[in-house]
């Protein structure tokens, strides 16, 4: 089956400052990549994604890479926010998958101000 | 529009007792999901329903059962609670074609 692997599990930036997280798949199959924000007490709820058929995706101030033949992908954001602290969960499937996406650990993001 | 609504929000139990999670959606979504979030871990697939009437086995069903009602809700049944299942249980659906999955609030749970 897949799996994920997302780092750092924590990280803390200066207001501003940019943070990336990184997360590596193991199936060649998985064509889908959605990133996910969990503030606390919440539900996560899908910050971007990104297919394989495309490098790159970009909303304002978050993007998303894809290197498929690496197995990575990472997210990116800049002039962070301290609302933008939370935690962050890469996920992988099969856009076949009805949805079955399989998680990374998590990165909790702290933003300084 | 409340989205997926889970209750309850918070229960302790005690070792060997029984429960049921709920779960429900108002989005006309087909598929429904439970997960289970341990700390330091990402969410986990207990059992899923691909659309009303089918129910499968995730990553990590030991322990439990479901039950797909209707379209609308989804329940998650413990039938003899055990420590180990203590943990923040979510619910999640998705529309076919679509590829954002929606979550509740969750429901921590504590076996004691």
């Amino acid at each position: 089956g897949e799996n994920v692997e997302q780092h750092p599990s924590t990280l803390s930036v200066q207001e501003g400052d940019s943070a990336v997280i990184k997360c590596t798949y193991s199936d060649s199959a998985s064509n889908y990549f959605p990133w996910y924000k969990q503030e606390l007490g919440k539900g996560p709820q899908l910050i971007i994604d990104i297919r394989s058929n495309v490098g790159e995706k970009k909303d304002q101030r978050i993007a998303v890479t894809l290197n498929k033949t690496a197995k990575h992908f990472s997210l990116h954001i800049t002039e962070t926010q301290p609302e933008d602290s939370a935690v962050y969960f890469c996920a992988a499937r099969k856009l076949t998958n009805a949805g079955k996406s399989t998680f990374g650990d998590g990165t909790t993001l702290t933003v300084k101000p | 529009n409340a989205g997926v609504t889970q209750t309850p929000k918070f229960q302790v139990l005690k070792t060997g007792q029984s429960m049921t999670l709920q779960c429900a959606q108002d989005m006309n979504h087909n598929s429904m999901y439970w997960y289970r979030q341990d700390p330091g871990m990402g969410l986990r697939l207990i059992y899923y329903s691909a659309s009303e009437g089918t129910t499968d086995k995730g990553e990590v069903p030991n322990g439990y059962n479901v039950s797909r009602l209707n379209k609308r809700e989804f329940s998650l049944r413990l039938e003899s609670a055990a420590p180990s299942q203590t943990s923040v249980y979510f619910c999640a659906s998705t529309l076919v074609g679509n590829t954002e999955a929606f979550f509740g609030q969750g429901t921590r749970l504590t076996v004691v």
